[in-house]
């Protein structure tokens, strides 16, 4: 199960599948974006991060993608595994220090 | 939830007391903020410090109180004028306000008895 270009506020994905979560940001001069997992009862984990002049950064299991033409933000997990089952958050950083989160996409993973 | 730590976990507000929340990191980082969680909702800032001794108002500072006196701790006074705290609270710290990402302690539940 994927989705592609629409922000969803819940995603379910079989075990082993891959999962594409996305965000949409709201400022064109943000120059940093991070991409969080909370599980339920829990702080907020940092998962990623890039910053604006990289378009793809890859980490273990997960890879983000920025285009900043229409200024989306994407978290692909690959593999999704239960314990991935979590509320994830992309948040953007304007030049001033103030992060502003984006909508959250609780992401369900079906055994 | 790295080198930031909160506690207590969950506490409990009479009407009319003051509670504080403690916040402390070992991370060396200069910056520190206490966010506020609603249910099904996302994180809105209450007040942040950039350097020991220094704080400034979030987006929704009324009825909360902070201090830093030392570069570890960033304590959250909920005061009686906020009249409804209960709420998920998270702190989290930064190696500078404009540098890094920041990381998140695991929060404090606060309730209204």
């Amino acid at each position: 199960g994927e989705s592609v270009g629409l922000h969803l506020p819940t995603l379910s994905v079989q075990e082993g599948d891959n999962s594409i979560i996305n965000c949409a940001y709201s400022n064109s001069a943000s120059d940093y974006f991070i991409w969080y997992k909370q599980e339920s009862g829990k702080g907020p984990q940092f998962i990623i991060d890039i910053r604006s002049n990289m378009d793809k950064r890859q980490g273990q299991r997960v890879t983000v993608l920025l285009n900043k033409t229409v200024k989306h933000l994407s978290l692909q997990i690959a593999a999704t595994q239960p314990g991935d089952s979590a509320v994830y958050f992309c948040a953007e950083t304007l030049f001033t220090g103030k992060l502003i989160f984006g909508q959250g996409t609780t992401l369900q993973v079906k055994p | 939830d790295g080198g930031i730590t909160q506690s207590p976990k969950y506490l409990f507000r009479k009407e009319g007391q003051n509670v504080t929340l403690s916040c402390e990191q070992n991370l060396n980082h200069d910056a520190m903020y206490w966010y506020r969680q609603d249910p099904g909702q996302g994180l809105r800032l209450i007040y942040y410090s950039q350097i020991v001794n220094d704080f400034q108002k979030g987006d929704i500072a009324e009825g909360y109180s902070v201090s830093r006196e030392k570069k570890e701790s960033f304590p959250l006074t909920v005061t009686s004028a906020q009249k409804n705290p209960t709420a998920f609270y998270l702190c989290a710290s930064s190696i500078a306000r404009t540098a890094g990402a920041q990381y998140f302690g695991p929060g404090t539940r606060l309730l209204v008895l």
